[in-house]
């Protein structure tokens, strides 16, 4: 069965810092871009970030602005996002999705919360 | 920016749903994906390019669109298409979302 495993997430303090991590199974990873999109409670789906397959190529939001590391490790087949820097705006579910036809997002994790709050 | 509407609508089963997604600036419609999510659970992929359907998705639903005005057509609305509709553009921003509610 293809996929996506999200794990990592969990309460942290304001300015601390969080690794999530995405396990793939089903695929070969290193065959697709991947991508990280968040979702406040009750709010809407935000994107956060892309990685190419080889994880030479990295885009952010503009959001981010240099608080997220994105990376990956095909030979592990996972994913991460790595956080630092954390405010209470950074409370949210944590998709990790696979990019494939036409840049749509055709697999989805079933999300891991970060929670953000003193 | 991708801005969705109505924010809500209410419809009954049997019923016809029309979803708007504009876009500004246009968008290639090649890069104009549609998904579905339901309270707690992950978005899934419905259309993508514009107006092709996923793997699996039921032909009652269809996307149309180029340029900056999108569509999604649920044709007859089952009980399990109540949900939240998002469009994304370029595999990265999304719109605001459109809640399809029972009426």
């Amino acid at each position: 069965e293809v996929q996506l495993v999200e794990s990592g997430g969990g309460l942290v303090q304001p300015g601390g810092s969080l690794r999530l991590s995405c396990s793939a199974s089903g695929f070969t990873l290193n065959n697709y871009y991947m991508h990280w999109v968040r979702q406040a409670p009750g709010k809407g789906l935000v994107w956060v970030s892309r990685i190419n397959n080889d994880g030479f190529s990295t885009t952010y939001a503009d959001y981010v602005q240099g608080r997220m590391t994105i990376s990956r490790d095909n030979a592990k087949n996972t994913l991460y996002l790595q956080m630092n820097s954390l405010t209470a705006e950074d409370t949210a579910v944590y998709y990790c999705a696979r990019e494939n036809m036409l840049d749509s997002f055709d697999i989805w994790g079933q999300g891991t919360m970060v929670t953000v709050s003193s | 920016v991708l801005t969705q509407s109505p924010d809500t609508v209410s419809l009954s089963p049997g019923e016809r749903a029309t979803l708007s997604c504009r876009a500004s600036p246009s968008v290639n419609s090649n890069y104009l994906a549609w998904y579905q999510q339901k309270p707690g659970q992950a978005p899934r992929l419905l259309i993508y390019g514009a107006s092709n359907r996923a793997t699996g998705i039921p032909d009652r639903f269809s996307g149309s669109g180029s340029g900056t005005d999108f569509t999604l057509i649920i044709s007859r609305l089952e009980p399990e298409d109540f949900a939240v509709y998002y469009c994304q553009q370029y595999g990265s921003s999304f719109g605001g979302g459109t809640k399809v509610e029972i009426k």
